[in-house]
């Protein structure tokens, strides 16, 4: 079975520092999906970015940076110079591909406060 | 816009009564999703649908029903049989391949009480 693991249950900064969340998955299968999500306090989730399993190059998309290691079965996220606009809960998900349908196993998430 | 749409964002309801969450997209996606978050946990499946007619059942499908009648709507009748009902409901669409991105509703906050 598919498993995520996101340790960081809450972290703090101050706004400008950088801060990373980790991500841990466990699959058995060789192709797969790893996907973050951002949940405002509004609730709704927001697509941040997808990487497949065959693609370990790291991603860079302004502030946001995501490092995907197979080694270590991990897919961290890094904020450069936090805002506090970025205080929200980030979710960390896996998908299987295949004939099963496009089923997401979330992490539990990590809840990130930016303060001033 | 296209987008997906979730109504109502809060709702209240009497233990013992069935509700039915509504979940509406125009994003042309075959495939969607009902999922449940509770405090401080992630978002487990309840029931996803790859095609009209028909779904499946995801990890804690007991005391819910969908019906997937249109392409564009999935709703989720959470019944007196669900035993912690309250929660944050989130529905989401995707295309039918595995490799894409679901986008999610604005979610129901349900009460029961």
């Amino acid at each position: 079975a598919q498993k995520v693991t996101q340790a960081q249950t809450e972290i703090s900064v101050v706004e400008k520092e950088d801060v990373t969340l980790d991500c841990v998955y466990e699959t058995r299968d060789t192709t797969y999906y790893l996907f973050w999500y951002k949940q405002p306090p509004s609730g709704e989730l927001v697509f941040l970015i997808r990487r497949n399993s065959f693609d370990e190059q790291n991603e860079i998309s302004g502030r946001y940076s995501w490092n995907f290691q197979k080694s270590t079965s991990s897919f961290n996220f890094t904020i450069t110079a936090s805002q506090v606009v970025d205080s929200a809960v980030y979710f960390c998900a896996l998908s299987e591909a295949g004939g099963g349908g496009n089923k997401l196993t979330f992490g539990t998430g990590t809840q990130l406060k930016v303060e001033l | 816009d296209g987008g997906i749409t979730q109504s109502p964002k809060y709702l209240f309801r009497k233990e013992g009564q069935n509700v039915t969450l509504s979940c509406e997209q125009n994003l042309n996606h075959d495939a969607m999703y009902w999922y449940r978050q509770d405090p401080g946990q992630g978002l487990r499946l309840i029931y996803y649908s790859q095609i009209v007619n028909d779904f499946q059942k995801g990890d804690i499908a007991e005391g819910y029903s969908v019906s997937r009648e249109k392409k564009e709507s999935f709703p989720l009748t959470v019944t007196s049989a669900q035993k912690n009902p309250t929660a944050f409901y989130l529905c989401a669409s995707s295309s039918r391949d595995g490799s894409y991105e679901q986008y999610f509703g604005p979610g129901t906050r349900l009460t029961v009480t």
